[in-house]
């Protein structure tokens, strides 16, 4: 079945900049997200690209696709104490209509 | 701005026992959505629903479980008879229409612990 793998941890100073990685593998997928998640919160969405592009930015956050190599990144610019969190990488299993989580990667930024 | 909602934020039930999550969706979504996280583990895909039935299920979601829509606003998920796996953070989504149907808004969870 379809799979998405991260990795599980990420610490950065404040105010560097935090790239968060993930693969998956169903090549159909239509749209890949990111979700943060705060201690205790639920799941905030933060931003989606659709597989047909390449980059998407908004605002701090940039998003990564690479097809080919079924490889998504999320950057965070200027990352700040309140970005502490874990991340989700999900794509969206169109026959399904539902969403494949990866396990999640907890940024930690130091002060 | 619009969110989806769950009641009750924290369930403790004991094993055997019927409980019910609630959700209200965002009030001009189609789709409805439940998912599950085990503690330390991947967030699960449950159901799917639209048009007032399943559209698909995952084979978590077993005779144990079934989904409402018992009015224009609530989306609930009944658990009949809980076992002690049971126990995890259970998310609630919503999805609306045309471009936006397949982005998913998630609620903050209801976190059943079965004893």
């Amino acid at each position: 079945g379809e799979d998405v793998e991260q990795s599980l941890f990420l610490s950065v100073r404040e105010g560097d900049s935090s790239v968060i990685n993930c693969t998956y593998t169903d090549s159909s997928s239509t749209y890949l997200y990111w979700y943060k998640q705060e201690p205790g919160a639920g799941l905030q969405l933060l931003t989606y690209i659709f597989s047909n592009m390449d980059m998407k930015q908004d605002q701090r956050l940039t998003v990564l696709l690479n097809k080919k190599d079924k490889h998504l990144s999320l950057r965070i610019a200027d990352t700040q104490t309140g970005d502490s969190a874990i991340y989700f990488c999900a794509e969206y299993e169109t026959g399904r209509r539902a969403l494949t989580f990866g396990s999640g990667t907890r940024l930690q930024v130091q002060p | 701005e619009p969110e989806v909602t769950q009641t009750p934020s924290h369930q403790v039930t004991q094993m055997g026992q019927e409980v019910i999550l609630r959700c209200v969706p965002i009030s001009n979504h189609l789709y409805f959505y439940w998912y599950r996280q085990i503690l330390g583990q991947k967030v699960e895909f449950l159901v799917s629903f639209y048009n007032n039935e399943i559209s698909e299920k995952s084979e978590i979601f077993d005779d144990q479980f079934s989904v409402e829509r018992p009015d224009g606003s609530n989306f609930t998920l009944k658990i009949r008879s809980t076992k002690l796996e049971d126990s995890a953070m259970y998310f609630c989504a919503s999805s609306g229409v045309s471009h936006e149907r397949e982005t998913q808004y998630f609620g903050p969870g209801t976190r059943l612990l079965v004893l």
